[in-house]
């Protein structure tokens, strides 16, 4: 069990840019997650897959916004034409799908600055 | 709607001093499943501990112990004997028992300062 692997872990870019983010999650967990966490809040959901299912999205996710899990192994978020009100942590969890609520395991974090 | 409500934005004790985390929440569910992460300065959100509703026995481990109360909607979160390892942040978060997606509903978080 490597844990969570989340790259970068910082990102900078300029407002309008593209910026993509990978997670690396544990190897035997279906379930993935994305959340965005700003300044002094709580994580707030984004996105869930199971294998390389999309099954749910918050209505945080705008259009700009695309997750991929395309072998159900990694996933990708991408973020199109960025604003600052992108700047945030976003974290990327995985879990089991034995037994009931298995807890989610979260990855470092990728810090997203946008200028 | 299911809500998590951690009203303590800081706490600041010295060590070895107790002191007691508060969480409420509000959910229709009948059945759900509270947890409590810690988030240190580094970063990773990790997990402390799980309690579904059907359990409302209090747990202890180690220095950390947990009192559920369906009645009055709590999950509260007591370390005993401080250390200033334990300074971070910590969040109570909420999900649906069985749920297709068993996403988690935080809350804002209590950052706990532990002086030496």
């Amino acid at each position: 069990d490597t844990g969570v692997s989340q790259n970068p872990r910082h990102k900078i870019t300029k407002r309008g840019q593209n910026v993509t983010f990978r997670c690396d999650p544990i190897s035997e967990h279906n379930r993935l997650y994305w959340y965005r966490q700003t300044l002094g809040q709580g994580p707030e959901f984004l996105t869930y897959f199971q294998n390389e299912a999309q099954l749910e999205k918050s209505r945080l996710l705008s259009d700009r916004f695309s997750a991929e899990r395309p072998k159900g192994s990694f996933s990708t978020l991408e973020i199109q034409r960025t604003e600052q009100g992108d700047s945030a942590m976003y974290l990327c969890a995985s879990s089991s799908s034995q037994g009931q609520n298995s807890p989610l395991h979260f990855g470092n974090g990728t810090r997203l600055t946008v200028t | 709607a299911q809500k998590v409500t951690q009203a303590q934005t800081e706490i600041s004790v010295v060590e070895k001093e107790d002191v007691t985390l508060d969480c409420v929440y509000e959910t229709r569910d009948t059945t759900y499943y509270l947890f409590w992460y810690k988030q240190p300065p580094s970063g990773e959100l990790v997990f402390l501990i799980r309690r579904n509703s059907f359990d409302e026995q209090n747990e202890i481990s180690g220095r950390y112990s947990w009192n559920f109360q369906k009645s009055t909607s709590s999950f509260n979160f007591t370390i005993t004997a401080s250390q200033v390892v334990d300074s971070a942040v910590y969040f109570c978060a909420l999900s649906s028992y069985g749920g297709a997606t068993n996403k988690l509903i935080f809350g804002t978080g209590t950052l706990l300062a532990v002086q030496p």
